[in-house]
């Protein structure tokens, strides 16, 4: 079982349409929770940390956070086309631990 | 604030080879990372350097290497390089702290390692 689990998509959505992305982690030790997104041949830029359960919100995007279920979320609402990457979970405990990512593409 | 840096940005190398990468991070960030991503893999961890000591560890071979300096910069050795060791190799620097939560990572452009 991997440690972080992502579909890898690709994830279609319409311009202006909410992307929901999941992921799923398996040490229940973890503390931080992180949203990286990736665009092709760039490095990984975060986008929101999440540390409590419940929901966190900037701008149009929103972590969400379920410790109980091992659970973390992203939402991205208004979705434009330059959202169209790679978005990585990420889980730390004693270091940082990386899904696969998936890959949302947001068609105009 | 300057970002992290990382350098070079290009590599190329023959198989048996060996190679340092550099990673300079954002000004007062005592933790740096090394991660490399593979298409097949994604990203892995590799170890984590905090005031000059390695911290943490990922699942590589002894031929991945790496160390910090004083002024938090990292380096970090590939030797007898593979062809799966083609690669981009990402630096991540953070506050870092003595223990507890995992501070956010912030990442370099990343050194894209071709080996033949």
């Amino acid at each position: 079982q991997k440690e972080v689990e992502q579909n890898s998509g690709p994830l279609s959505v319409p311009e202006g349409a909410i992307a929901s992305l999941n992921c799923t982690y398996s040490d229940r030790g973890s503390q931080s929770f992180f949203w990286y997104r990736q665009y092709s041949g760039k490095s990984p830029e975060l986008i929101m940390f999440i540390y409590s359960n419940g929901d966190k919100e900037d701008g149009r995007f929103t972590a969400q956070l379920n410790k109980a279920s091992q659970y973390v979320s992203l939402l991205i609402r208004d979705s434009q086309p330059s959202d169209s990457a790679t978005y990585l979970c990420a889980v730390g405990s004693n270091d940082m631990r990386f899904g696969a990512g998936t890959r949302l593409t947001v068609k105009p | 604030k300057a970002g992290v840096t990382q350098t070079p940005r290009y590599l190329i190398k023959t198989r048996g080879q060996q190679v340092t990468l550099s990673c300079s991070p954002i000004s007062g960030h005592r933790s740096v990372s090394w991660y490399q991503q593979t298409p097949g893999q994604g990203l892995q961890f590799l170890f984590e350097y905090f005031s000059e000591t390695q911290r943490n560890k990922g699942n590589f071979p002894g031929r991945f290497s790496g160390r910090q300096f004083s002024n938090s910069r990292s380096e970090m050795n590939v030797s007898t390089l593979e062809l799966g060791d083609s690669a981009l190799y990402l630096c991540a620097s953070s506050p870092g702290s003595a223990g507890g939560r995992l501070d956010t990572q912030y990442f370099g452009p990343g050194t894209r390692l071709t080996v033949l």
